[in-house]
């Protein structure tokens, strides 16, 4: 079965630090997206991504985050200087509507840790 | 008001017994409803769609009332690997399909 695959499984940086988080989504989805959650609370919208630009992005999603596409198959997630609460799982998710639209494919996210 | 509401638990139920989770959600434009499960520090995994006529997957019923815009989950006969979150799940009528999650209702089935 097709799935969504996330590098690296735990990331661990200092405050004001980039980090690059990647993922794969399936091969076949068209829409893409970020997800967060911060330890002990719920899995909050980030940011959708769809024909190669972004086409919703939340509060949450400032001037220090940004997405790409680079080459097809890779979709990244930025953070350009990380903070202390941006420690959190970072989830991406692909899906493709004309199967389900709900039916988002979650790959197994990222630990970022930020100390 | 939190757009998808959920009580937080713990429900703690032997194995075997009958457990219903509700949710409430917000935005009357909400166009596809959902149950996800999440085990404990992992993704979360759909685990149905909810359907205005009711829907039923095995041991499994979810209901969705639109005008009290409720949200139900039926899990029967309780097995210790229902153990986890169940969070309750909404897509609007925007175009990026995004979802919006309930903080989860955590299901501790003992033995």
């Amino acid at each position: 079965e097709p799935e969504v695959t996330q590098t690296p499984s735990h990331q661990v940086t200092q405050m004001g630090q980039e980090v690059i988080l990647r993922c794969v989504p399936i091969s076949n989805h068209l829409y893409f997206y970020w997800y967060r959650q911060i330890l002990g609370q719920k899995v909050e919208f980030l940011v959708s991504f769809y024909n190669n630009e972004i086409s919703e992005k939340s509060e949450i999603f400032d001037d220090q985050f940004s997405v790409e596409r680079p080459d097809g198959s890779n979709f990244t997630l930025k953070i350009r200087s990380t903070k202390l609460e941006d420690s959190a799982m970072y989830f991406c998710a692909s899906i493709s509507p004309a199967i389900s639209p709900g039916e988002q494919y979650f790959g197994p996210g990222t630990r970022l840790t930020v100390t | 008001r939190k757009e998808v509401e959920q009580d937080p638990g713990p429900f703690n139920v032997p194995e075997g017994a009958t457990v219903a989770f509700n949710c409430t959600y917000s935005n009357s434009a909400s166009q596809s409803f959902f149950w996800y499960r999440q085990d404990c520090r992992k993704e979360p995994k759909l685990l149905m769609s909810v359907y205005s006529s009711g829907n039923e997957d095995g041991r499994f019923t979810a209901q969705l009332n639109r005008a009290s815009q409720y949200i139900s989950l039926l899990i029967r006969d309780s097995k210790l690997s229902d153990s986890a979150t169940y969070l309750c799940v909404v897509n609007g009528r925007d175009s990026s399909y995004k979802l919006i999650f309930g903080s989860g209702t955590r299901l501790l089935v003992r033995p």
